[in-house]
């Protein structure tokens, strides 16, 4: 089974609906993260927890909220999506001890917004 | 705070010729370096990290990279590439804090061509 899960992994969904992305992860880390990926932008950090306490924006937190449920649970909601939120959405996890930047990876969302 | 350039966006490589992808960083503190490598239709994951000591590392698959100071760069290399090498590379940089998340570069596209 994978340590990182995504659901949904595909979703195709209309402007101004509420779109939420889970994240599930068995590893037992204590840091995860919320990226988007578009072509020629690389990966781009929307917010991150570190722990179930913890939440800090990202570098494009705009139109997006997230909720750390428990350590291994970590969604992320688009209260009302636009167009130019269609991306490929990945959950991270990472542990605060010895793996400092060491990170692990779910299989992504693909999102798109007509 | 911490950068990355990737100074290729995409690299185009015969079967079984040497390839590097270069990547420079940008920091006022003691970094960790990464370097990442994502599929088609994956997840990213770890390729190599450079933390400390020697500056050149070994990843899987016979990719490495050195680590340099002076020039603040940690470009990636392998010998001989194959087709099952293709695909996205990211380089990756976390303050040695581990205080803050990865930042990582746009990433650059390796093609292997038969």
């Amino acid at each position: 089974d994978a340590d990182v899960t995504q659901t949904p992994r595909n979703r195709i969904t209309k402007t101004g609906k509420r779109i939420m992305l889970e994240c599930s992860q068995t590893k037992g880390h204590d840091r995860m993260y919320w990226y988007r990926q578009d072509p020629g932008l690389g990966l781009r950090l929307i917010y991150y927890s570190f722990d179930v306490k913890d939440i800090n924006k990202g570098e494009i937190s705009d139109g997006y909220s997230v909720s750390r449920q428990a350590q291994a649970k970590f969604s992320l909601s688009l209260e009302s999506a636009i167009p130019n939120q269609t991306a490929l959405y990945f959950c991270a996890t990472s542990d605060s001890g010895l793996g400092i930047g060491e990170q692990f990876f779910g299989p992504g969302t693909r999102l798109t917004v007509l | 705070a911490q950068s990355v350039t990737q100074l290729d966006s995409q690299v185009p490589v015969f079967e079984e010729a040497p390839v590097e992808l270069r990547c420079n960083y940008s920091s006022s503190v003691s970094v960790y370096l990464f370097w990442y490598v994502q599929y088609p239709n994956q997840g990213l994951q770890l390729l190599l990290k450079y933390l400390s000591g020697s500056t050149l590392v070994k990843g899987i698959n016979g990719f490495e990279a050195e680590f340099n100071k002076s020039q603040t760069s940690f470009h990636l290399r392998k010998p001989s590439v194959h087709i099952s090498d293709t695909a996205e590379y990211f380089c990756a940089v976390i303050k040695n804090s581990g205080n803050t998340p990865l930042v990582f570069g746009k990433g650059t596209r390796l093609s292997v061509i038969a």
